[in-house]
């Protein structure tokens, strides 16, 4: 069964302290590991996917990273706006012709000015 | 404004009513689903629809019945629910082919907030 754990479940930050989150993951031939991120009262809004080990993606503060075992979300120098749910999600190489995702709980982020 | 619309937004019923939840999506996309999202538990998915054919059915209640009619519309329709049905349903929409080696984005609507009384 695919499982995803991240953590830590909650992280208060000061603005302008860099840290990182942490998706681990079990999970039949990797076909895809997606980060998004929630605002409270809406929907998830697509971050990055990752392919395979090694991959780096980045967007404005934010840098995704991959290896066999686990990802990290690499916030630098966040704002307060940063505030918001992040989650990770993997997609097996089992399923065909459409994407089921196994999502785990959130990371809630807290951005401090 | 996402790809994904979701209406209402937010919808209050008796434990006898009966209504339903409208999804569109505006991305051209041939898969859609429905997910449940509870407060401390990740999101579940629910029903997969892919070329309007449903694909999975993750052992839902039958009171949860999910119409399909195009790619492009989904709906749930809601009966006799439960107070523990009382969640954010969200729908989702992705371009999904036969590819083995690489991952499908999947895309999100708000979201409907169901309140159970």
């Amino acid at each position: 069964e695919d499982q995803v754990t991240q953590s830590p479940e909650a992280l208060r930050l000061q603005e302008g302290e860099s840290s990182s989150l942490n998706c681990s993951y079990t999970v039949s031939g990797l076909r895809g590991l997606f980060w998004y991120r929630q605002d409270p009262g809406k929907g998830p809004e697509f971050l990055f996917t990752l392919y395979s080990a090694g991959e780096e993606k980045e967007k404005e503060r934010l840098k995704a990273t991959l290896t066999k075992k686990e990802s990290f979300l690499h916030i630098t120098a966040p704002k307060p706006e940063d505030s918001a749910t992040y989650l990770c999600a993997v997609q097996a190489s089992k399923n065909s012709g459409y994407s089921t995702l196994t999502f785990g709980k959130g990371t809630m982020l807290l951005v401090s000015p | 404004e996402t790809g994904v619309t979701q209406t209402p937004r937010h919808l209050v019923m008796g434990m006898t009513n009966k209504k339903s939840l409208k999804c569109e999506q505006h991305l051209g996309h041939n898969a859609m689903y429905w997910y449940k999202q509870s407060a401390k538990k990740p999101l579940e998915l629910m029903f997969v629809y892919n070329f309007k054919e449903q694909t999975e059915n993750n052992s839902v209640p039958s009171r949860f019945s999910p119409e399909c009619p195009n790619s492009s519309h989904l709906f749930l329709h809601l009966h006799t629910l439960q107070p523990e049905d009382s969640a954010l349903y969200l729908c989702a929409s992705s371009q999904d082919e036969n590819r083995g080696y690489s991952g499908n984005t999947i895309y999100f609507g708000e979201g409907s907030w169901l309140t159970v009384v």
